[in-house]
């Protein structure tokens, strides 16, 4: 069974622009998490997605969005950039939602960059 | 906030040891997961322990967990080079199915 894909691996933006990042999660997999790492704060959970309806969202701006697509793919949109969001961001997915006794699997995440 | 925090921060120990590693949580938990995540690459499932149970074993992976205090324990035996990475605990701590992360330990094993 492959895993949970995550497009692009690398990508570097200028601040103030957009950027949509993508996951493919592991068939049959309804939920879609996504966790932003940096080095000072960690990973941070931003939000979570279940049959394409948003069940919980981290304490980020609104500058964050995401989506799920009928298929369980999931894309993860950050507009306006800031350097503070250069980070790994990553996508995991799970069989149920939520962390209820379900555990997440993870993708190998996407490295932006903001200059 | 993070829900677990990993103590010691980083760990250096040479292969064949055991290493330990500690997380602590604030609020009440359904269950406790360990995760490794390897450099630049996504984490790894480890183990998941629920909260009435109190130790757990997967192979050289063993799990406790002590509710009453708050706290897990990660024990790796006969620790391996290739256990080199990044351990984190991840609680769900009612936060509403949100699976919060510690700021995880790193383990260094030298061979």
């Amino acid at each position: 069974k492959a895993g949970v894909t995550q497009t692009p691996r690398y990508l570097i933006k200028t601040r103030g622009q957009q950027v949509t990042l993508s996951c493919s999660p592991i068939s049959g997999h309804r939920s879609v998490s996504w966790y932003q790492q940096t080095p000072g704060q960690g990973l941070q959970f931003l939000f979570e997605y279940f049959s394409e309806t948003q069940r919980n969202k981290g304490n980020f701006p609104g500058r964050f969005s995401g989506r799920q697509f009928s298929n369980s793919r999931s894309e993860m949109n950050v507009s306006t950039l800031e350097l503070g969001d250069s980070a790994l961001y990553l996508c995991a997915s799970s069989l149920g939602s939520g962390a209820y006794n379900s555990p997440l699997h993870f993708g190998n995440g996407t490295r932006l960059t903001v200059t | 906030s993070q829900q677990g925090e990993e103590d010691p921060q980083a760990l250096s120990i040479q292969e064949g040891e055991n290493a330990t590693m500690n997380c602590s949580y604030k609020t009440s938990i359904n269950n406790l997961q360990w995760y490794r995540q390897n450099s630049g690459r996504g984490l790894v499932h480890l183990i998941l322990i629920r909260s009435n149970e109190r130790e757990k074993h997967s192979g050289r992976l063993r799990v406790t967990l002590d509710t009453s205090k708050k706290s897990s324990s990660l024990l790796i035996t006969a620790s391996r080079a290739a256990d080199t990475a990044s351990y984190f605990c991840a609680t769900d701590g009612n936060q509403g199915g949100k699976l919060i992360f510690g700021q995880g330990t790193e383990l260094s094993v030298k061979p």
